[in-house]
């Protein structure tokens, strides 16, 4: 069973609408959770970097939170923009510092 | 623009051919690490490198071997590969080894390799 769980697996949105993606993890003991955004054929870039002690961090239109206590955390985008299509992955660290990686979200927006 | 920088971008070579994917960073980062990602799959860490010195192998085949000449530079050397080796092959570096604590793992845009 994979460590980091992610839903929805892949989501179609149109221009201009929210959309939030779940990542539940099971791993611990907990140190980080990043957001990495891939688009397709390129490398994953970071969003957003979360630790036990913080709820809600935003990066422009990209707001995630964590819930340290039910290890959930969510990423929230508003405004969809063409651009935005890609994956989302969940990256989690912890114990000695070891990572795991979810499948991720696949988000298209659509005009 | 991403500051780790890949080489080739696009590679393909047959299962005989001995070849060499080359990767490049001058954020002073002493961890580099190579990934391998399949189509639709989350990137799979195939080595860790610390110090210059290899401090992961994940059970990889050793047609796959791992170089890091210094601190800048991590190649990954190919030899006698099979078409299911076919993947898109991530270069990533942070300053520390795991990128833990508020540290951050900073990623190339991968060489995407197909084996014939």
């Amino acid at each position: 069973k994979n460590q980091v769980e992610q839903s929805p697996q892949s989501l179609i949105i149109l221009e201009g609408k929210n959309c939030t993606l779940q990542c539940n993890y099971t791993v611990s003991p907990f140190s980080n959770l990043r957001w990495y955004k891939q688009d397709t054929g390129r490398g994953p870039v970071s969003l957003t970097i979360m630790t036990f002690s913080e709820n809600t961090k935003s990066n422009g239109r990209y707001t995630a939170t964590l819930d340290a206590d039910t290890k959930q955390s969510s990423l929230h985008i508003t405004a969809s923009q063409l651009s935005d299509s890609a994956s989302y992955i969940c990256v989690v660290t912890y114990g000695n510092n070891r990572l795991a990686f979810g499948k991720g979200n696949q988000v298209v927006v659509i005009p | 623009d991403t500051e780790v920088t890949q080489t080739p971008k696009h590679l393909v070579m047959g299962m005989t051919n001995k070849k060499s994917l080359k990767c490049e960073q001058h954020m002073g980062h002493r961890a580099m690490y190579w990934y391998k990602q399949k189509a639709k799959k989350p990137p799979e860490l195939m080595f860790v490198y610390s110090y210059e010195k290899l401090s992961i192998n994940e059970s990889v085949p050793s047609r796959f071997s791992p170089e890091c000449p210094n601190s800048s530079l991590l190649n990954l050397h190919l030899h006698a590969l099979q078409p299911e080796d076919s993947a898109l092959y991530l270069c990533a570096s942070s300053q520390d080894n795991w990128g833990g604590g508020t540290g951050e793992l900073f990623f190339g845009e991968g060489s995407r390799l197909t084996v014939l």
